[in-house]
């Protein structure tokens, strides 16, 4: 079985300043994703940057980026020029290739982002 | 486009009720989900459907039943609430089932329920 584990359970980080969420998966599979979600306080579960397993390159997406390593098995996501409207909850989550979708969440980092 | 649709957004139930969750999506989505949230956790899947007249267990499913009688509904029963089904509630639904194919899972804004 795939486990997800978030070591952090609480960060914070000054405006514009650089701060990363650590992720680490087990898992026997070789092709799978990986991706981070953001959970604001609304509730909402919005998708900020996902990896393919496959793909040697680390995803970026604007001031989201992730370091990849998959012999570590671990995924860590690297949030540039903190906002405040960055304070959330980030999830990070496990789904095998074909896997219907299926995504295994680690229990989340809360990050506090003060001006 | 309303999205995936939950109702109702809060409720309490008395130990040993029942209820319905409701989860409704206008995107023709064949895939659909129900996670639960606890406190301070992440979400864990409870049951998921790959269309209608099709349901499958996911990791939490004791408790809960389902079912998908048409593309746009996916409700969720509690036939005896406990304690331990306080929790938040969340409804997905994407297209297809390849998600990593740049495809959006799309979630509804969640039930929260407590059960005393």
């Amino acid at each position: 079985a795939q486990t997800v584990t978030q070591s952090q359970p609480e960060m914070s980080v000054q405006e514009a300043e650089t701060v990363t969420l650590s992720c680490t998966y087990d898992t026997s599979e070789n092709n799978y994703y990986l991706f981070w979600y953001k959970q604001p306080p609304s509730r909402q579960m919005i998708l900020v940057i996902r990896q393919e397993a496959y793909k040697q390159q680390n995803a970026t997406e604007n001031r989201f980026s992730v370091n990849f390593q998959k012999a570590a098995k671990s995924f860590s996501l690297k949030i540039s020029d903190s906002q405040l409207g960055d304070t959330a909850m980030y999830f990070c989550a496990f789904m095998k290739h074909r896997g219907y979708n299926k995504l295994i969440f680690g229990a989340g980092t809360r990050l506090a982002v003060h001006p | 486009n309303a999205g995936v649709t939950q109702t109702p957004k809060f409720r309490i139930l008395k130990i040993g009720q029942s209820m319905t969750l409701q989860c409704t999506q206008d995107m023709n989505h064949n895939y659909m989900y129900w996670y639960r949230q606890d406190p301070g956790m992440g979400l864990k899947l409870i049951y998921y459907s790959v269309g209608a007249g099709i349901t499958d267990k996911g990791e939490v499913p004791n408790g809960y039943n389902v079912s998908r009688s048409t593309t746009e509904d996916f409700p969720l029963r509690l036939e005896l609430a406990a304690p331990s089904q306080t929790s938040v509630y969340f409804c997905a639904s994407t297209e297809s089932g390849t998600l990593a194919t740049n495809e959006k899972l799309f979630f509804g804004s969640g039930t929260q329920l407590s059960v005393l």
